[in-house]
């Protein structure tokens, strides 16, 4: 009964290839998330989406495009991968109320 | 968001309960405060929140401040368990709003 569960759980690529992570999240909500965290451990925010519409885009390179088929889901397809996007990529969602938020178990990106 | 200060490592022995601080000075009147943690390799969680009155759940207390400068979240008997990065975080509870992390406390429980 994942809550919100992402695949794959590792992906290794070379650079230049595209590739897409994909989100489900069976709790109900209407925003769903898209965070980086980097090898120093920042966690930032790239995306968000409320019902399928994208509300927060951070500054997040063209390369990246999530995709909302709808409000369960929420994907993230990566271009022309480069060195720098290896990370480890978390999926959230929230209700917007008063209960935080769910991440999933994240997506350990390395690009080689 | 208004930005959070603290500590950058703890340590806690087993049983004993774990005190975690964090700075707010700047919050506003309509920001929350919130709590995450981060166990190794695993997505942040959701651990507790407040506005300006304690609050306590399964997982821990939460105290603010009189003015709301400053707050602890508590674990009242650390397990190995808790051992991870503990977020505090404020923001404004409406619509959906983004969770900025810091850099958080590394809390480590001592057998």
């Amino acid at each position: 009964d994942t809550a919100v569960s992402q695949t794959p759980k590792y992906l290794v690529t070379q650079m230049g290839n595209d590739k897409s992570i994909k989100c489900e999240q069976n709790l109900g909500h209407d925003t769903m998330y898209w965070y980086k965290q980097d090898s120093k451990k920042f966690l930032k925010i790239m995306f968000s989406y409320n019902n399928k519409e994208l509300i927060i885009n951070e500054t997040v390179p063209n390369r990246f495009s999530p995709k909302s088929p709808d409000k369960a889901h929420l994907n993230l397809h990566i271009n022309s991968l480069e060195l720098g996007d290896s990370a480890v990529y978390f999926c959230a969602s929230s209700s917007g109320q008063f209960d935080g938020y769910t991440f999933g178990s994240g997506t350990r990106l390395t690009v080689v | 968001d208004a930005k959070t200060t603290q500590p950058p490592s703890m340590d806690c022995a087993e049983g004993r309960a774990a005190n975690l601080p964090c700075n707010h000075s700047t919050i506003s009147g309509n920001e929350y405060v919130y709590w995450y943690r981060q166990i190794h390799s695993q997505g942040p969680q959701y651990i507790i929140h407040g506005l300006k009155n304690n609050e306590t759940n399964e997982m821990a207390s939460l105290i603010i401040t009189e003015d709301r400068k400053s707050s602890t979240l508590i674990l009242p008997h650390a397990t190995l368990r808790d051992t991870a990065v503990y977020y505090c975080i404020v923001r404004v509870d409406f619509g959906n709003e983004k969770l900025t992390f810091g850099t958080g406390t590394r809390l480590t429980i001592i057998p």
